[in-house]
């Protein structure tokens, strides 16, 4: 069974970066994709980008600008860095292997982290 | 950018059948996903590729898509079903897309 676990700072001030990381563990990160997911307070699901296991990255083209996500396969680790947050940016933080099935979906999340902007 | 759109609540009678839809530009020629989440849960995939239960989902949940419009169906709906479902698709330019949610009062 594949689990995912985030990790980070809980607290983040405004203008600074935000850095997540995601453990991988109970299956391979090779041959799969990982993305990251947003949901603020009382709303709804935002997708912020993925890594395949080569590298290959795609972002949100809303979040383009702000977002690195990188891999450790060696750690099976991936992370997140949103940059120049702000109180917009306060929510769950969700790490989820994205599975590629004629089109992708999410099949494992993680349980997800608050991240809260404020100085 | 690709948008979905879904009804901010349903409600439901124990025991009936609760519907779900999910409205999107020629949503029919993408598949759909449908994911259930309880409070303070992570989402649970319930539905992929349209219709298809992954392990463990029971039989009535079930669901379709044709037109602009895919449906979650929960045939004898229970208490536990009561949950936020968010439905999802994929676009080639904008990425994972989700709808907004629809909550599931079950009463």
């Amino acid at each position: 069974q594949v689990q995912l676990q985030e990790s980070g700072p809980g607290l983040v001030k405004p203008s600074e970066t935000l850095s997540l990381t995601c453990t991988v563990s109970g299956g391979s990160i090779s041959g799969f994709y990982w993305s990251w997911i947003r949901q603020s307070p009382g709303k709804g699901l935002e997708w912020i980008g993925y890594i395949y296991y080569n590298g290959i990255t795609k972002y949100n083209p809303s979040l383009k600008s702000r977002v690195t996500i990188s891999l450790d396969t060696s750690e099976k680790q991936f992370s997140l860095q949103l940059t120049s947050v702000t109180a917009a940016d306060t929510a769950f933080y969700y790490c989820a292997r994205q599975y590629y099935d004629n089109t992708y979906f999410f099949d494992y999340w993680g349980q997800g982290t608050l991240v809260t902007v404020s100085s | 950018s690709y948008e979905l759109t879904q009804p901010p609540s349903v409600s439901v009678s124990p025991g009936q059948t609760a519907s779900i839809t999910c409205s999107g530009d020629k949503l029919g020629n993408k598949y759909t996903f449908w994911y259930e989440q309880k409070p303070g849960q992570s989402p649970v995939l319930v539905i992929y590729l349209d219709s298809k239960r992954p392990s463990g989902i029971p039989e009535r949940f079930s669901g379709s898509n044709s037109g602009n419009t895919a449906t979650l169906t929960i045939t004898g709906t229970q208490a536990m079903d009561e949950a936020d479902y968010y439905c999802q698709a994929w676009d080639s330019y904008t990425g994972g897309v989700f709808g907004g949610g629809t909550k599931l009062t079950v009463l």
